[in-house]
């Protein structure tokens, strides 16, 4: 058990829908960090939050939104989905902002039908 | 931009012959990081590389990192069915993931 939980594990949705990813990060973990993993692919980098702000930006598109708490939760928000968002997000917590070891939650299985 | 790659993308051996993936970025990398992925299961931290031609073991695992820092290795010796999954370079800051090698041992 890494000590990050994602929620929920599967969300299965229509094109066009908004929804909500969380993420809870290991207990002392200040950074969480948000990928992307389509079937068989990489994990493709999308945004990074440190103590609340945003640290880094990858490949995001501009549906998608994000944000990290004060209680240091973190949400992502994918909205006006296609069906090329089918895929597996993992969030994942370091205790620092340079991610020098990252954790992963389990991930949430998103299907757009 | 940044860009990692990583081969090859597949990799049948049969139980305790080796494995190396390999990871080539086209400029240097101030750290990479070496994860696995168990089948249906998510990354699990195994190494980070920083120092310019450092080596590092871990049982019958040897993570490499080139004289240039601008590629890395990752060799298995004597694989088991247990090192089944996918292996994936990360770097720099884990904000650039290689495109991973899906390990298969056949027993």
């Amino acid at each position: 058990d890494s000590g990050v939980t994602q929620t929920p594990k599967h969300l299965i949705t229509a094109t066009g829908q908004r929804v909500t990813l969380r993420c809870s990060p290991r207990s002392g973990d200040l950074s969480v960090y948000w990928y992307q993993q389509s079937l068989d692919q990489g994990l493709q980098f999308l945004i990074q939050y440190y103590n609340g702000e945003e640290r880094a930006k990858g490949n995001i598109l501009e549906r998608f939104s994000a944000q990290q708490f004060p209680d240091l939760h973190s949400e992502l928000n994918l909205s006006s989905l296609e069906l090329g968002d089918s895929a597996l997000y993992f969030c994942a917590s370091s205790v620092d902002g340079q991610g020098v070891t990252l954790h992963f939650g389990n991930g949430t299985r998103l299907t757009v039908t | 931009g940044q860009q990692v790659m990583q081969i090859p993308q597949y990799q049948h051996v049969q139980e305790g012959e080796d494995f190396t993936t390999y990871c080539n970025s086209s400029t240097t990398l101030s750290n990479i990081q070496w994860y696995k992925q168990r089948p249906g299961g998510h990354p699990v931290f195994l190494i980070q590389l920083v120092k310019s031609g450092e080596v590092k073991k871990q049982k019958r695992l040897t993570f490499q990192f080139g004289e240039a820092k601008k590629n890395s290795s990752l060799h298995i010796t004597a694989t088991q069915t247990t090192d089944v999954g996918t292996y994936f370079c990360a770097g720099p800051d884990n904000l650039f993931f290689g495109t991973g090698t899906r390990l298969t041992v056949i027993p």
